[in-house]
């Protein structure tokens, strides 16, 4: 069975400092990876995504992040982070066996301190 | 713009009504899917649909059904609402490419108080 594992329920980072957010996950077959960002009151929305190829990917906002198969890890890093990014951050995979059935991760909620 | 598009952002329903979350996506996707989001939870999957008038139990159904009439409508539903089914509820939606898991689209949310 698939899981995902979020190490931090809450990381502060002061404005401009270097945003690292884990993610490791188990998964007998190939994972689809994925995170999404949530603001306030809104839903998720895609950041960045592994399915196959480069095993660094970039997203939006100047978040990356590294698939790391030894290492069963997908972090999410950000080399500066802006006031912006205070959200909540989820992590999720995919086994791609055509279920399209993803697992999340319990989310880490990133504040921004100025 | 795509879009999903969730019919209530806030309800607040009594312990025992009848609920229904609709949920409408323009994308023509294939795939929807119906999560609670409760806080240290993360997200989790009550119901999903891969076609018209097709459904398969998540992680959580208990207490919930769903319907899936038209390919872009998915409704939630629950039967008899009780306290503990106070919660954020999100609707997704994805494409099917082969074997390739299509990104989620999200909804912004219903958050449901059951009194």
């Amino acid at each position: 069975a698939q899981s995902v594992t979020q190490l931090g329920s809450h990381v502060s980072v002061s404005e401009g400092a270097l945003v690292l957010l884990r993610c490791n996950y188990s998964s007998s077959v190939p994972p689809y990876l994925f995170w999404y960002v949530q603001y306030p009151n809104q839903g998720l929305q895609l950041l960045l995504k592994y399915t196959t190829g480069a095993t660094l990917v970039k997203g939006i906002n100047g978040f990356e992040a590294e698939f790391k198969k030894s290492e069963t890890s997908f972090h999410l890093t950000k080399p500066s982070a802006h006031m912006s990014d205070a959200a909540e951050y989820f992590c999720a995979v995919s086994d791609g066996s055509g279920t399209y059935k993803y697992i999340f991760g319990t989310g880490t909620r990133l504040k921004v301190l100025a | 713009d795509v879009k999903v598009t969730q019919s209530s952002r806030y309800l607040v329903k009594r312990t025992g009504e009848k609920v229904f979350l609709e949920c409408v996506q323009d994308m023509d996707h294939e795939n929807m899917f119906w999560y609670r989001q409760d806080p240290g939870l993360g997200l989790r999957l009550i119901y999903f649909s891969y076609d018209v008038k097709m459904k398969e139990k998540g992680d959580i159904p208990e207490g919930y059904s769903v319907s899936r009439e038209k390919k872009e409508r998915f409704s939630l539903i629950l039967e008899s609402a009780s306290t503990n089914q106070t919660s954020m509820y999100l609707c997704a939606s994805s494409a099917t490419s082969g074997r390739v898991a299509g990104e989620l689209f999200f909804g912004e949310g219903s958050r449901l108080t059951v009194l």
